[in-house]
């Protein structure tokens, strides 16, 4: 039974470029997450993705988009890349209570 | 507004011997769950154990078990009998109904090194 996947795992972009990570979720799981984790810090909530909408969102600016697709999966994309998007990306996948998160995309910003 | 406080940045730990990884947090909602999850150098957040704010006891998942001190708002995890594959970083997390209940909300983490 595959867990959570994401992909791409390394990413490089340059400042002002756009960029759209893909998260497969765990067989089951109706409901993705995404996380941002910043280098030496804890993650921090995006936004979540439920029934193909938007259903909670973290302190993260509207460059900060999602998508959830008929078969669960998700896509976060990310306008306008400032250095500072930076981080690696966590995608969780749910049903009910209890998260399994992917391994995250490990985004660089030049 | 809920806070995390990871108070160790790093800690180490001989084989087989226990370490406790600190946890204080803050909120104002009396409804609140605490998560212990284990980030090894791969990346995924592996979750470990769960307390929720109303329960009489202290969890425990084996060589795991949380000390949950709902006065003093701390929740350590215990590790018991401390393997070379504990080495990790460590980050308790929080959510209230406020949040919601599948944002969790993450202190900075602790680094553990399990020494042979």
């Amino acid at each position: 039974d595959a867990g959570v996947t994401q992909s791409p795992t390394h990413l490089i972009k340059t400042r002002g470029q756009q960029v759209t990570l893909r998260c497969s979720p765990k067989s089951g799981h109706d409901t993705v997450s995404w996380y941002q984790q910043a280098l030496g810090q804890g993650p921090q909530f995006i936004f979540q993705y439920y029934e193909e909408e938007e259903r909670q969102r973290g302190n993260f600016p509207d460059r900060f988009s999602g998508h959830q697709f008929p078969n669960y999966s998700s896509e976060l994309n990310v306008n306008a890349l400032l250095l500072g998007d930076s981080a690696l990306y966590l995608c969780a996948s749910s049903y009910g209570n209890g998260y399994t998160f992917g391994s995250g995309t490990r985004l660089t910003v030049v | 507004a809920q806070k995390i406080t990871q108070t160790q940045p790093g800690m180490f730990v001989q084989e087989k011997e226990a370490v406790t990884l600190d946890c204080t947090y803050d909120t104002s909602d009396p409804s609140y769950g605490l998560f212990w999850y284990k980030q090894p150098s791969s990346g995924e957040m592996i979750f470990l154990i769960y307390q929720g704010s109303y329960d009489q006891q202290n969890a425990t998942e084996g060589r795991y078990s949380l000390n949950f001190q709902k006065a003093r708002k701390s929740a350590n995890l215990v590790i018991s009998a401390s393997q070379l594959g504990d080495s990790a970083m460590y980050f308790c997390a929080m959510t209230t109904d406020q949040t919601g209940a599948n944002n969790l909300f993450f202190g900075t983490g602790t680094r553990l090194t399990v020494i042979p």
